[in-house]
């Protein structure tokens, strides 16, 4: 089993640009997730989904959009870079909302 | 805003010796849950203890929750320098439309060999 597979792994981007972070898991998950890691304020929630077609927000929203077809993916995009949203970012799972969650190995993306 | 809060922010212990970690939250919890992250790598989930438990262990991890208090303490018994690391606390909770697992902002511990 491959987990939980974020891609890609490192991306700098000039502000103003758009992108998609992927995100794969092979478990058979209904629950995913977004966070965002910066120094010193651990991981905040930006976006998580219960299911397919299920999307809500989380605690730092702002600039991102999610969608989720199907229970597989869940791709996290950026609609305009900004420096504020250079952070490394994770991506997680889980076979239920309560439960241990299995997290990608992160994308590290810096925006000049 | 961040619901767990861990303490101490830094630990620096030698090998052998006990690591505790504490983590203090803020509202009502389904459950708690306690994570591993080794420098420039993802979470990796190490226990999960529900509101109606008070304690739970898992091989050289033991963990305490006192909903009362609202906090729990995670204990590394005989550290090893593979321990070096940092542990989240993150609480769960589910009710009102709302599914969240909120991390706190981490407690980095050193096991010098």
């Amino acid at each position: 089993n491959a987990g939980v597979t974020q891609t890609p792994k490192f991306q700098v981007l000039k502000t103003g640009q758009s992108m998609t972070l992927q995100c794969a898991q092979d478990m058979n998950h209904e629950y995913m997730s977004w966070y965002r890691q910066d120094p010193g304020m651990g991981l905040r929630l930006i976006h998580y989904s219960v299911g397919a077609g299920i999307t809500d927000q989380g605690e730092v929203p702002n600039g991102y959009n999610v969608s989720r077809s199907t229970t597989e993916d869940f791709p996290l995009r950026l609609l305009s870079a900004a420096p504020s949203q250079t952070s490394v970012y994770f991506c997680a799972s889980s076979y239920m909302v309560e439960g241990g969650y299995t997290f990608g190995s992160g994308t590290r993306l810096t925006v000049v | 805003s961040q619901q767990g809060e861990e303490d101490p922010q830094a630990l620096s212990i030698q090998e052998g010796e006990n690591a505790t970690m504490n983590c203090s939250y803020k509202t009502s919890i389904n459950n708690l849950q306690w994570y591993r992250q080794n420098s420039g790598r993802g979470l990796v989930h190490l226990i999960l203890i529900r509101s109606n438990e008070r304690e739970k262990h898992s091989g050289r991890l033991r963990v305490t929750l006192d909903t009362s208090k609202k906090s729990s303490s995670l204990l590394i018994t005989a550290s090893r320098a593979a321990d070096t690391a940092s542990y989240f606390c993150a609480t769960a909770f589910s009710g009102a439309g709302s599914y969240q697992l909120t991390f706190g902002k981490g407690t980095k511990l050193s096991v010098i060999p």
